[in-house]
């Protein structure tokens, strides 16, 4: 079983749906957790940080984690087609060790 | 503000060749930087981790002799891919984690490497 699961889509959506893009992990030691957007050959762009089980919103984002299910989402409303893109999920442990692990991606496409 | 710019965006060398990589941040002091590596349609692969002025930490599987990385300011660090070969043909992308930013990482724009 992998550290972090994510669907890799694709997922195709019209113009003003809601989007829910989800991950799972196995690794409870993971303490933060964060969601990147990248652009076709574009470096990834920091959407949303959160470090507690709950919900966290900027704008037409909704970042939630549930930690006793290992489980975390993104929610985009009223999506539009610039919110096309590959959705990163991604997760540290904290301490000294900084790195992150990465989900797959998940490939969104919207559509006018 | 936390924005971090790679140098080249695209280099096509020819095998056998070393490439430079730089990457900066530009408004903030990274003490820590990150190199990863993603291939076509897959996640990002963490390389190595460096703090300035320190040697970088390299994750296993990756070869220290042949991705040299130096950070060298709070503001640099680079990636030299020695004696190049096609299957070193990627997308290379930094990222920055700077003092006081809490474990949040900021992605450079990558560099797209082509080694004929």
């Amino acid at each position: 079983q992998k550290e972090v699961e994510q669907d890799p889509g694709p997922l195709s959506v019209p113009e003003g749906a809601i989007v829910s893009l989800n991950c799972t992990y196995s690794n409870s030691a993971f303490q933060y957790f964060m969601w990147y957007r990248q652009y076709s050959r574009k470096g990834p762009e920091l959407l949303m940080y959160t470090y507690s089980s709950g919900n966290k919103e900027d704008g037409r984002f909704t970042a939630q984690v549930d930690k006793s299910s290992k489980y975390i989402s993104l929610f985009i409303r009223d999506s539009q087609p610039s919110d096309s893109a590959t959705y990163l999920c991604a997760m540290g442990s904290g301490g000294s060790n900084y790195k992150l692990t990465f989900g797959k991606g998940t490939l969104l496409t919207v559509n006018p | 503000g936390a924005v971090v710019s790679q140098h080249p965006s695209r280099v096509i060398c020819k095998s056998g060749t070393s490439v430079k990589i730089e990457c900066r941040s530009l408004d903030f002091q990274a003490t820590t930087m990150f190199w990863y590596r993603q291939f076509p349609k897959q996640s990002l692969m963490l390389m190595a981790t460096s703090n300035e002025g320190s040697k970088a930490t390299y994750e296993q599987g990756v070869e220290k002799d042949k991705f040299l990385i130096n950070h060298a300011s709070l503001t640099l660090s680079t990636l030299t891919v020695t004696s190049a070969h096609p299957e070193d043909s990627s997308f290379y992308i930094c990222s920055a984690r700077g003092q006081g930013q809490g474990n949040e990482q900021f992605f450079g724009p990558g560099t797209r490497l082509t080694v004929l």
